[in-house]
């Protein structure tokens, strides 16, 4: 069972609000990553972490950001969401280079 | 860098088919393999891994083994059931010059009907 967890499961919000989407996980692992997931299926990587106070943007250009203060802790953030925001976004971490990754039940956000 | 095919769906099949999902690879190095599950509305689980050529992996009835001289790590089970619709991704370890990411295949969705 991994210890990742994601909230909200479901979000429906206005356009222009601002959001946070939580990611959190207790297996102590320093890389973290989120994932945009498009209706079609495919994973876009748009932001990972290789631990505290470290952020890199991901291949997929997004306009969230996401910060890293605790090796624990690794949420996302919409200054202003917009109806394109729309989508599944997931959570994930890895202990080392060659291993699997854990990831989160996902947060599937809806912008009207 | 790494890059990671899979074969296009979706596949559907009947219960008690044979089921074989293709994906080959291209990577530098020796990277891991996985085959990852997701089930509708959830996130992505891990089904099997394998670390080093020639190393099967296997879980809840599939089997994939790591082959370097033909660059594939193909996903087979031998009876598939309605519990198995899914989306299944087939995903390596990415290089050095890639940040050490895990590098995912499009994702094959299976439906399996009775």
């Amino acid at each position: 069972e991994a210890d990742i967890y994601q909230t909200p499961r479901y979000l429906v919000i206005g356009t222009g609000k601002k959001i946070t989407l939580e990611c959190s996980q207790t297996m102590g692992h320093d890389k973290m990553y989120w994932y945009q997931q498009d209706p079609g299926m495919e994973l876009h990587l748009i932001h990972y972490s290789y631990g505290v106070n470290s952020t890199e943007k991901g291949d997929l250009s997004s306009e969230s950001t996401v910060s890293r203060i605790r090796t624990e802790h690794f949420p996302l953030t919409l200054e202003s969401a917009r109806p394109s925001h729309t989508s599944q976004y997931l959570c994930a971490s890895r202990g080392g280079a060659l291993t699997e990754a854990f990831f989160g039940q996902g947060t599937r956000l809806t912008v009207v | 860098g790494n890059s990671v095919t899979q074969m296009e769906g979706p596949v559907t099949l009947s219960e008690e088919a044979f089921l074989t999902i293709n994906c080959t690879y291209t990577a530098t190095g020796y990277p891991s393999l996985f085959w990852y599950v997701q089930y509708p509305g959830e996130g992505l689980q891990l089904l099997l891994k394998a670390t080093k050529a020639d190393d099967k992996g296997s879980n809840k009835g599939f089997e994939a083994t790591y082959r370097k001289e033909t660059t594939s790590f193909h996903l087979e089970k031998g009876s598939v059931q309605v519990s198995d619709s899914a989306v299944y991704f087939c995903a390596l370890t990415g290089n050095y010059n890639q940040g050490g990411k895990l590098i995912f295949g499009q994702g094959t969705e299976l439906s399996v009907k009775p």
